[in-house]
């Protein structure tokens, strides 16, 4: 079974504090894709990162880091100094091989909406 | 560079009417996709291609088409629309399938009354 798992449904912080999105995975494969994509109130889904699962380094980019951690099968993602533009939906997604649906399949969480209090 | 473009943005249907969400994407990508987005249920593929003249079957198919006769367009036609059919449908295209970052189109919102 392929699953993404976004325990957190909805987040509040105020301003410049730091927030962390969680998200646990499961899959069979050994070589999968994970994703990060936010949906900011405008409604288009934009992309913010993809990892492979051979690549377990962190990543930062600017006020975004996120930890990939295969022993945990979770993939989380941190904004540091939140500011009121990252409020938007944030969803963690999985794309690897299904053999009863015959390609690579992307899975979706159900999302995080996170909201920055000013 | 326009990247996708869905139309159209909104739409309000009665039950039993039929429609096309037209989809087209200036990026000469080969997979294009159609998911619903239901609140808090994450998005579901309705269907893909993975190139021109070849469609599939993505996890909620039912009660919609697809057709893909060149690169860029990928419309979605819902035949007999019923009300569990209203959702904020997304188009996306990828250049080779789900493991690259897709590309979304700014979405459908459709409600069936």
């Amino acid at each position: 079974a392929q699953k993404v798992t976004q325990a957190q449904t909805e987040i509040s912080v105020v301003e410049k504090e730091d927030v962390t999105l969680d998200c646990v995975y499961e899959t069979r494969d050994t070589t999968y894709y994970l994703f990060w994509y936010k949906q900011p109130p405008s409604g288009e889904l934009v992309f913010l990162i993809r990892r492979n699962s051979f690549d377990e380094q962190n990543e930062i980019s600017g006020r975004y880091s996120w930890n990939f951690q295969k022993s945990t099968s979770s993939f989380n993602f941190t904004i540091t100094a939140s500011q009121v533009v990252d409020s938007a939906v944030y969803f963690c997604a999985l794309s690897a091989y299904i053999s009863n649906f015959g390609n690579e399949k992307l899975t979706f969480g159900t999302g995080t909406r996170l909201t920055i209090i000013p | 560079n326009a990247g996708v473009t869905q139309t159209p943005k909104f739409r309000i249907l009665k039950i039993g009417q039929s429609m096309t969400l037209q989809c087209t994407q200036d990026m000469n990508h080969n997979y294009m996709y159609w998911y619903r987005q239901d609140p808090g249920m994450g998005l579901k593929l309705i269907y893909y291609s993975v190139g021109a003249g070849i469609t599939d079957k993505g996890e909620v198919p039912n009660g919609y088409n697809v057709s893909r006769s060149t690169t860029e367009d990928f419309p979605l036609r819902l035949e007999l629309a019923a009300p569990s059919q209203t959702s904020v449908y997304f188009c996306a295209s990828s250049y080779s399938g789900s493991r690259e970052k897709l590309f979304f189109g700014s979405g459908t919102q459709l409600s069936v009354l």
